[in-house]
C-alpha cells in the first residue's frame, strides 16, 4: 500500500527555526512535493525535490533522502504568518497520481 | 490573473438532489485534478483528467463523475449525493502531468449533504 507519515501538530516560537518531517512507503517514487496551507484557504506549492539533498528557497528549505524514504522542510526565522499546515505529497511512478500526508499543523508562538 | 475558480463556494443540499460544481482554469494547462480533504485523512483524489477527453479515477471516485469536453473546465457531479461526501472539495491543475510540474489549486467547495 501507499504510505505518507507527518506529525499531526507542531508548536514553535516566533523567530525560531522548525524542520517537519515526512516518511513515505509508496510502490515508486517520482518526486516529493512540500504545499502550506492557511486554514480555510487552498494548498499552495513550496517546493519540489526529485534527487537526494537540501533544495534552498529563501527562509524555506526541503531536504530528501530516497533510500530511506524520508524527507523534512525547514522553516527558518518563523513569522507568525507560517502558522499553518503543512502538507507532504509524493508522486508515484506507476500513475499521474499525487499521494499526500494528512499534513502538520504548525502552531507559532510569539 | 492566472488562477483555478470553483463555484460555488460554499454548498448545502439535501440528500440525492443533483449537483454540479464547476470548475475552471486560465492558464492553459492540460492536468486537471479533483480533491477531497476531511480532517486526519488529507487530500485524496476523486478523479483526474490528463486532457481534454481522457479522464481516469483516482483513489475514491464512488458517487461522482467527471467530463473534460474543453481544456478549461473541468466540471465534478454529483448525480445523488449522500451524507458521506459532506466535506471540502477541491480542483486543481498543472501545466502537464509530468512530476515536476506544481499544482495550482482553486479556492474550494465547501460542501454540505443533509
Amino acid at each position: 500500500g501507499q504510505n505518507i507519515d507527518q506529525p499531526t501538530e507542531m508548536t514553535a516560537t516566533e523567530g525560531a527555526i522548525v524542520q517537519i518531517n515526512c516518511t513515505y512507503q509508496t510502490s515508486g517514487f517520482n518526486g516529493l512535493f512540500w504545499y502550506q496551507q492557511h486554514a480555510g484557504e487552498a494548498p499552495t506549492f513550496l517546493s519540489y525535490n526529485v534527487l537526494d539533498g537540501l533544495e534552498e528557497k529563501g527562509r524555506f528549505s526541503s531536504f530528501l533522502s530516497r533510500s530511506k524514504g524520508y524527507s523534512y522542510l525547514l522553516l527558518k526565522e518563523l513569522q507568525m504568518k507560517d502558522s499553518a499546515s503543512y502538507l507532504c505529497a509524493v508522486k508515484v511512478h506507476s500513475n499521474y497520481q499525487l499521494i499526500w500526508g494528512a499534513g502538520t499543523k504548525l502552531i507559532i508562538k510569539p | 490573473e492566472a488562477q483555478v475558480t470553483q463555484n460555488p463556494r460554499y454548498l448545502i443540499t439535501v440528500t440525492g438532489k443533483k449537483l454540479t460544481v464547476t470548475c475552471s482554469q486560465n492558464m492553459n494547462h492540460e492536468y486537471m485534478s479533483w480533491y477531497r480533504q476531511d480532517p486526519g485523512l488529507g487530500l485524496r483524489q476523486i478523479y483526474y483528467s490528463m486532457n481534454v477527453e481522457v479522464t481516469d479515477k483516482g483513489d475514491v471516485p464512488e458517487g461522482y463523475k467527471v467530463s473534460r469536453k474543453e481544456k478549461r473546465n473541468f466540471p465534478l457531479i454529483l448525480e445523488s449525493p449522500s451524507p458521506n461526501q459532506t466535506s471540502l472539495y477541491f480542483c486543481a491543475s498543472s501545466l502537464t502531468a509530468r512530476s515536476y510540474n506544481e499544482q495550482f489549486f482553486g479556492p474550494g467547495t465547501r460542501l454540505t449533504v443533509l
